[in-house]
Parts: C-alpha cells; structure tokens; sequence
C-alpha cells in the first residue's frame, strides 16, 4: 500500500544524546515536512523540503537536522542542543509545495527524553 | 502565526450534525481553507479544503461565505469515531514557505452517544 511510515511509534533517549527519527514514503510526493507537536497544542513546522537535496527551515528549527538524499526519506535528527526535545514528532509529504495538493502525515514518533 | 480562529471546543450528539465555524477574516484572494482533523495520538488527516465555491465529499461539507472571512466544515452525521482535533488551515499558493500548512490549536469536537 501507498503511503508514509515513520519509525519508531515510541522512542526514548538520554539527555544528551542526538536521535535520528525516520519517515519513508513511496507516494512519489516531492515535499516532505516535520512537524513538532506538544500537549494541547497545535503542529508547529520543524523544516521542510520541496526537492531532493534541498530543504529550507520551518519556524522552529534549532536544535534540530535533516537530510534529503532520496525523494523516500526525508530522517530527522534531534541533536543534544534541543533543549526540550520530548514531544510528538510527525512528518508529512505532498505532491509539491502547490495550493491543491493535500499533505498525507505519517502516524508519528513519540520521542521521550529520559 | 495561524491565520484562523476556531472555537476550542464543541460538543455533538451521535447521528446529528456537526457544524464546525472558523473565521479568516484576512485571507487573501488566492488563499484557500483546508480542513484537517487529528484523532488522539495519530496523524492529522485530511478532510476538504475550497477556495470560495462550496464542496462535498464523501466525509464533509464546506460551506465558505461570500465573503470568504469564514467558512463552516459540516459533518452530516456524526459518529463517535468522529471525536477528534480538527484544524481549519489557511494556505497561500505563493510557494516556497507560503504553501507550507500552518496549525493552530483547532476545535476539540466531542461526539456524545
């Protein structure tokens, strides 16, 4: 089936460390975002790419890396100067950056900081 | 910032029909609304989105005033599997950072039996 995975559901680490977080799709979508989401509140844009090899930062990006070497996957890294990296990570991809494409999400990455 | 403003939360009784009001009082002429609903702990699912014409398909309605400041998102008869965040979103088409989705807090809509 078509669509976009991320893994792991649930992930925990240690103050200190980075974490990659992954999201694949085989919709053959160009952009691809991150979004971060915490308790009660709405998604806020982590960064987002429109092409391979090329992404631009969202609203809240420090703390944080991507890569964009396929059109498949678009991992996010959670570096160590994230200063309150525990949340709810949810990625998304569409057919391009356009008006009348939807975006399809991914079931998210729950990511505690232990 | 999000553009739009919703009502936190609402309640509906199984089977009648859920209006869902948002207001975009500053949308611009090329921007449409898009709606989203996020059911707890999982992705935000598209619902319909439209410009000014009103739409249907087969989960919703969305009725979009003349003036295009709100817009109305009705579910003909809820469910309780319709319990959920649902997010009324306005996107611009400039590209770039302008088509990117942006969230607000949305309205929590509460299905009673």
């Amino acid at each position: 089936d078509g669509g976009i995975t991320q893994s792991p559901k649930y992930l925990f680490r240690k103050e200190g460390q980075n974490v990659t977080l992954s999201c694949e799709q085989n919709l053959n979508h160009d952009a691809m975002y991150w979004y971060r989401q915490d308790p009660g509140q709405g998604l806020r844009l982590i960064y987002y790419s429109q092409i391979v090899n090329d992404f631009q930062k969202g609203d809240i990006a420090e703390g944080y890396s991507v890569s964009r070497e396929k059109k498949e996957s678009f991992p996010l890294t959670v570096t160590s100067a994230q200063k309150n990296p525990t949340a709810f990570y949810l990625c998304a991809s569409s057919i391009g950056n356009r008006i009348y494409t939807e975006a399809f999400f991914g079931q998210g990455t729950r990511l505690t900081v232990v | 910032d999000a553009k739009t403003t919703q009502p936190t939360s609402m309640d509906c009784a199984e089977g009648r029909a859920a209006n869902l009001p948002c207001n975009h009082s500053t949308i611009s002429g090329n921007e449409y609304v898009y709606w989203y609903r996020q059911i707890h702990s999982q992705g935000p699912q598209y619902i319909i989105h439209g410009l000014k014409n009103n739409e249907t398909n087969e989960m919703a309605s969305l009725i979009i005033t003349e003036d295009r400041k709100s817009s109305t998102l009705i579910l003909p008869h809820a469910t309780l599997r319709d319990t959920a965040v649902y997010y009324c979103i306005v996107r611009g088409n400039y590209g770039g950072s302008q088509g990117n989705l942006i969230f607000g807090k949305g309205t929590k809509l509460s299905v009673k039996p």
